[in-house]
């Protein structure tokens, strides 16, 4: 089974902090994906990346970014932590163009921004 | 770029009665579609996906999808509900072929009636 892990499931930082997010997958997939989750606005997209060091903004990368320095491994910063960041996030990774497109998710992250 | 639209924030339904959850997607091309549950503070699961084999599709926990072109569909549906299946429930749709993104719709969160 393809197993995708998030460093922390809950997580209390105050404004104006750096905040890492850390997600491993064990399956050699090429893609990874981060997202938040909010009520009524379901999953967006905030980067991706398809393979090691190469990534892409997706559809809010703003006060966000990533770094993804081995194929397993993509973690998402927030260099400066404001309250408006206060949300779910949740890791997802997939194989290559050849697969569905199916992603597999982690557990998520609750971020609260104090 | 392609949207998912799903009707309902919220469907209450009582248990053992039929459940069934709409999407709707804009496409010009049969795309990939899936469909996720998310339990409380988890992260999200595949349930069933449509890849351009047969339209109608078998998911895990009874459930299934049935693919219409000429509706742009994707609905989801179980004869039986169960007191398990409170969840929300997200679909998914793959952008062009070649490109790893899914665009998710915003969810409908499932009740389920004693």
């Amino acid at each position: 089974d393809v197993k995708v892990t998030q460093s922390s499931r809950y997580l209390v930082k105050r404004t104006g902090e750096k905040v890492f997010l850390e997600c491993v997958q064990d399956m050699d997939h090429e893609n990874m994906f981060w997202y938040r989750q909010d009520p009524g606005l379901g999953l967006r997209l905030i980067y991706f990346s398809y393979d090691v060091k190469m990534k892409e903004k997706g559809d809010i990368p703003e006060g966000y970014s990533v770094s993804r320095e081995k194929k397993e491994r993509f973690s998402l910063i927030l260099e400066s932590a404001s309250t408006n960041q206060t949300s779910m996030y949740l890791c997802a990774s997939s194989p290559d163009y050849r697969s569905d497109n199916e992603q597999f998710f982690g557990p998520g992250t609750r971020l609260t921004v104090l | 770029a392609q949207s998912v639209t799903q009707l309902g924030s919220h469907v209450s339904v009582s248990e053992g009665a039929l459940v069934l959850l709409r999407c709707n997607y804009s496409s010009s091309v049969p795309p990939y579609l899936f469909w996720y549950v998310q339990y409380p503070n988890q992260g999200l699961q595949l349930l069933l996906k449509y890849t351009s084999a047969a339209t109608l599709v078998k998911g895990i926990n009874g459930f299934e999808a049935e693919f219409k072109k000429s509706e742009t569909s994707f609905h989801l549906t179980k004869p039986s509900a169960h007191m398990s299946d409170a969840a929300e429930y997200f679909c998914a749709v793959s952008d062009d072929f070649g490109n790893e993104k899914l665009t998710f719709g915003t969810g409908t969160r499932l009740t389920i009636i004693p």
